[in-house]
């Protein structure tokens, strides 16, 4: 089944430690986004990539960074920068083209400890 | 800055009852507009995507209409069951050449009674 993919579900970081979150799809698609969502807050846009090599930052990037080497995959990493990084963290594909439907994965929540 | 408006927040009706979900945008420029349902922690299921085109588009139960100009979406479901439970998420593409960008309401908690 065609769909995207992110580990791992759960995931646990210290004060000061970077952690990375993945994200692959077998959509075929080109552009991937990851998005954050807080209770009461709505998802916000973090980074996103519309094709492999190239990636733009979103609404709150800051704390953030993220690779796109190939096509299936979008990794991303929370670095210590990230103030306040407890947070359900989403990541989405689609077709890179006006319109477009946008597919969501499953998602990974992140608490700090 | 587009901004996305849900109303109600949260909505709680018995079963079988027809109820409406309101979203509302402040800049029309919109490639579209797609509804979500989430599950308690679980990611976004896809519900109705609205061309900027489209005025409405159906899939069993629910129907979405758009209009553009005044920058409002309205989700209806028919005959609502218990397993309708979940968030409602509306979100509108906008952004010149980056139209996959998706700006999000805060969405609308709906719990169905049975």
């Amino acid at each position: 089944d065609g769909g995207i993919t992110q580990s791992p579900k759960y995931l646990f970081r210290k004060e000061g430690q970077n952690v990375t979150l993945s994200c692959e799809q077998n959509l075929n698609h080109d552009a991937m986004y990851w998005y954050r969502q807080d209770p009461g807050q709505g998802l916000r846009l973090i980074y996103y990539s519309q094709i492999v090599n190239d990636f733009q930052k979103g609404d709150i990037a800051e704390g953030y960074s993220v690779s796109r080497e190939k096509k299936e995959s979008f990794p991303l990493t929370v670095t210590s920068a990230q103030k306040n990084p407890t947070a359900f963290y989403l990541c989405a594909s689609s077709i890179s083209r006006i319109g477009t439907e946008a597919f969501f994965g499953q998602g990974t929540r992140l608490t700090v400890v | 800055k587009q901004e996305v408006t849900q109303i109600p927040a949260a909505l709680s009706v018995p079963e079988g009852e027809n109820l409406v979900l309101n979203c509302s945008f402040t800049d029309s420029a919109i490639y579209n507009l797609q509804w979500f349902r989430q599950d308690p922690g679980k990611g976004l299921t896809s519900l109705l995507l609205i061309q900027s085109s489209q005025r409405e588009q159906t899939s069993g139960r629910l129907n979405a209409s758009l209009d553009k100009s005044s920058g409002r979406s309205t989700l209806y479901i028919a005959a609502s069951q218990p397993g309708d439970s979940a968030t409602y998420l509306c979100a509108v593409s906008t952004g010149g050449t980056s139209y996959g960008k998706l700006t999000f309401g805060q969405g609308t908690i709906l719990t169905v009674h049975p």
